[in-house]
């Protein structure tokens, strides 16, 4: 049973350049998470989708962060242009309802040169 | 808004000896209380929950006591072995209809044989 997928696991980029993370859920789950992670700030929830439609965007720190849920089996959270500040591991989490665990990817660590 | 504070940082122990691990919330209306275990690279994994109709879980070595009034949980582990030593995360959830939770800042346990 697949977990939680995302890519790229790593990716180094210049500033100014379009990153795109991408994160497939587990099947069957309606409810999707992005997080970010960094040693300043801990865990953050950036976004919550529930059913494909994001619910609660007020963790994204600014318009340079846009996220998408497509359909049920895929997201992508991207930064334009991007900023060193932006260096972080980035994690998906999905869940099977809205009052469920939440199980997370492996993450994606972003740094920005 | 919901602050979790998790105490202490970092922990060293024995294998065989216990470890408790601290967290105190803000918000009254938090009702779910997870704790994340992080390996080096992957993401959090969820090892234990309660929810506030309950002051007590046990699940084999692992345990989360929580006290409403005080409004602060814990985590026990029993029987310390090499493989417990990671980075454990508390969290307690908004009550904003879906499970945003808000985490504490990590401890890094590690379990010395």
């Amino acid at each position: 049973d697949a977990g939680v997928i995302q890519s790229p696991r790593h990716e180094v980029t210049e500033m100014g350049q379009e990153v795109t993370l991408r994160c497939k859920p587990i099947s069957g789950h309606n409810s999707l998470f992005w997080y970010r992670q960094t040693m300043m700030r801990g865990l953050e929830l950036l976004i919550y989708f529930n059913n494909n439609v994001p619910i609660d965007d007020s963790g994204m720190p600014e318009d340079r962060f846009s996220a998408k849920m497509p359909n049920a089996s895929f997201s992508t959270l991207k930064i334009q242009p991007s900023e060193p500040r932006d260096s972080a591991v980035y994690f998906c989490a999905s869940s099977l309802s809205r009052q469920h665990e939440q199980f997370f990817g492996p993450g994606t660590r972003l740094t920005v040169l | 808004g919901e602050n979790v504070e998790q105490h202490p940082s970092t922990l060293s122990v024995q294998e065989g000896d216990s470890a408790v691990i601290k967290c105190t919330y803000s918000d009254s209306a938090s009702n779910y209380f997870p704790w994340y275990k992080q390996e080096l690279g992957k993401g959090p994994q969820l090892i234990i929950d309660i929810r506030s109709n309950v002051g007590e879980k046990k699940d084999q070595r692992i345990a989360v006591t929580l006290n409403k009034t005080a409004k602060h949980f814990s985590l026990h582990i029993t029987e310390t072995q090499p493989e417990d030593s990671a980075v454990y995360f508390c969290a307690a959830n908004l009550p904003t209809g879906f499970q945003k939770l808000v985490f504490g800042t990590g401890t890094r346990l590690l379990v010395s044989p």
